[in-house]
């Protein structure tokens, strides 16, 4: 039911571009994005619904491949503040069931 | 910008003791959960709540646990007798919809000994 992220830790230089990958066994019927930085709550950055759709806002996006049961996660020409975990989070048919992946460890550095 | 908001902050308790963890969500969600975060570790599912009644809970949440809406504002998780292993950041969060993000409170840091 736990979806499985990759990989666990990137450190980036700023300007870099990484992807994040977030996958599941199970059919997925809704991916979220978060990011927590050290000490904090999780902060919401999207959703996606539908297969085949792609969000973005900033240089932050994201694609769902609902046949794959998989999502990614794009982050371009980084920043210092994008430096973070990354926890991708799924539902399966019962909305109210949420689970998050084990986290993708972000490190930009100057 | 609405905030959920988690009181108290940080709780230290003794093993065995009961503690009461509060929250107050966005006032117009709908949907209210409990995570928990144990140290450096992912974010766990304990608990869904919709209208009044638990939606769905995971393999953790047993009958140790239990979530109240008490009022109109308040949403509340007991630990009845707490275990070491009870020690992690306990977040509440809340949603307009199913299909909308979660917002998350700042935590309560709960530290059992």
């Amino acid at each position: 039911q736990q979806p499985v992220q990759s990989p666990q830790a990137v450190i980036l230089r700023e300007g870099e571009d990484a992807v994040i990958n977030c996958s599941s066994s199970k059919a997925l019927y809704s991916v979220h994005w978060y990011r927590q930085k050290h000490g904090e709550a999780p902060v919401f950055l999207m959703i996606l619904l539908k297969g085949g759709e792609q969000k973005g806002h900033d240089k932050i996006s994201a694609s769902f491949n609902e046949k794959k049961q998989q999502s990614s996660l794009y982050l371009t020409a980084s920043q210092l503040s994008y430096s973070g975990t990354y926890f991708c989070g799924t539902e399966g048919r019962n909305f109210n069931k949420f689970y998050f992946g084990s986290g993708t460890k972000l490190n930009v550095k100057p | 910008e609405p905030e959920v908001t988690q009181t108290p902050s940080h709780q230290v308790t003794q093993m065995g003791q009961e503690v009461i963890l509060r929250c107050v969500p966005i006032s117009n969600h709908l949907y209210f959960y409990w995570y928990r975060q144990i140290l450096g570790q992912k974010v766990e599912f304990l608990v869904s709540f919709y209208n009044n009644e638990i939606s769905e809970k995971s393999e953790i949440f047993d009958d140790q646990f239990s979530v109240e809406r008490p009022d109109g504002s308040n949403f509340t998780l007991k630990i009845r007798s707490t275990k070491l292993e009870d020690s992690a950041m306990y977040f509440c969060a809340s949603s307009l919809r199913t299909t909308t993000g979660y917002t998350f409170g700042s935590g309560t840091r709960l530290t059992v000994v």
